[in-house]
């Protein structure tokens, strides 16, 4: 079994807005990330976290805030978005530690802001 | 910094036909993994096939082949038998080896039509 659960699939919010996305996975992994992908675009990076640490935080701006509560779970908490943050989030999670770090990715979140 | 190129930013193929997905990449490390991911209007992203760069042998995965020429830094994929099922956006990806090296190198992708 090799999935990834993203919630919610799409989210609208205004630029005032608290929301958070969640991601889970039941595979064991011990890492997960965060990525943001344009229409058209590849995946860009944002976080990474490595057995619950916070691993990379690729300069991302302090309107995203990740959290890790438990090996099994990631959080992105968004907060006063702009309307260039409108994206699909994905979220990925790859064994940890293993020389063969394949990622498999969730279904994303598709996001626009207001 | 490692490069990802995918020189075709659209394909088409009939069904049942074959078609093939270029990729080249630029690094200076001799260990690495490429990877090929296929990205429907879904959004999901979906692993399709991986190879390691020490293995000479070619990745296959059912219909799915690579071509990997270590040397000229080439890792094309080859789709057998296309099927509608098979038309998405489909990402080339770079990545080194060893814990702690979590980065993905996406090449900008190449979108796959399949005529009926």
């Amino acid at each position: 079994d090799t999935e990834v659960t993203q919630t919610p699939k799409h989210l609208v919010m205004g630029m005032t807005n608290k929301k958070s996305l969640k991601c889970e996975q039941h595979m064991g992994h011990r890492a997960m990330y965060w990525y943001k992908q344009k229409a058209k675009k590849p995946p860009e990076l944002m976080f990474v976290y490595s057995y619950e640490k916070l691993s990379i935080n690729e300069s991302v701006p302090s309107r995203f805030s990740p959290e890790c509560p438990n090996s099994s779970l990631l959080n992105l908490h968004l907060h006063a978005l702009q309307p260039e943050d409108s994206a699909l989030y994905l979220c990925a999670s790859s064994p940890g530690g293993a020389l063969q770090e394949t990622q498999y990715f969730g279904p994303g979140t598709r996001l626009l802001v207001l | 910094a490692q490069t990802v190129t995918q020189s075709q930013p659209e394909m088409s193929v009939q069904e049942a036909e074959t078609v093939t997905l270029s990729c080249t990449y630029d690094t200076s490390e001799s260990d690495y993994y490429l990877f090929w991911y296929k990205q429907p209007p879904s959004r999901q992203m979906i692993l399709v096939i991986r190879q390691e760069a020490y293995k000479q042998q070619n990745a296959t995965e059912n219909r799915f082949s690579v071509n990997f020429q270590k040397a000229a830094k080439s890792f094309s994929l080859k789709i057998s038998d296309s099927q509608l099922g098979d038309a998405a956006m489909y990402f080339c990806a770079y990545r080194e080896p060893g814990a702690g090296s979590y980065q993905l190198t996406f090449g900008k992708g190449t979108k796959l039509s399949v005529i009926p």
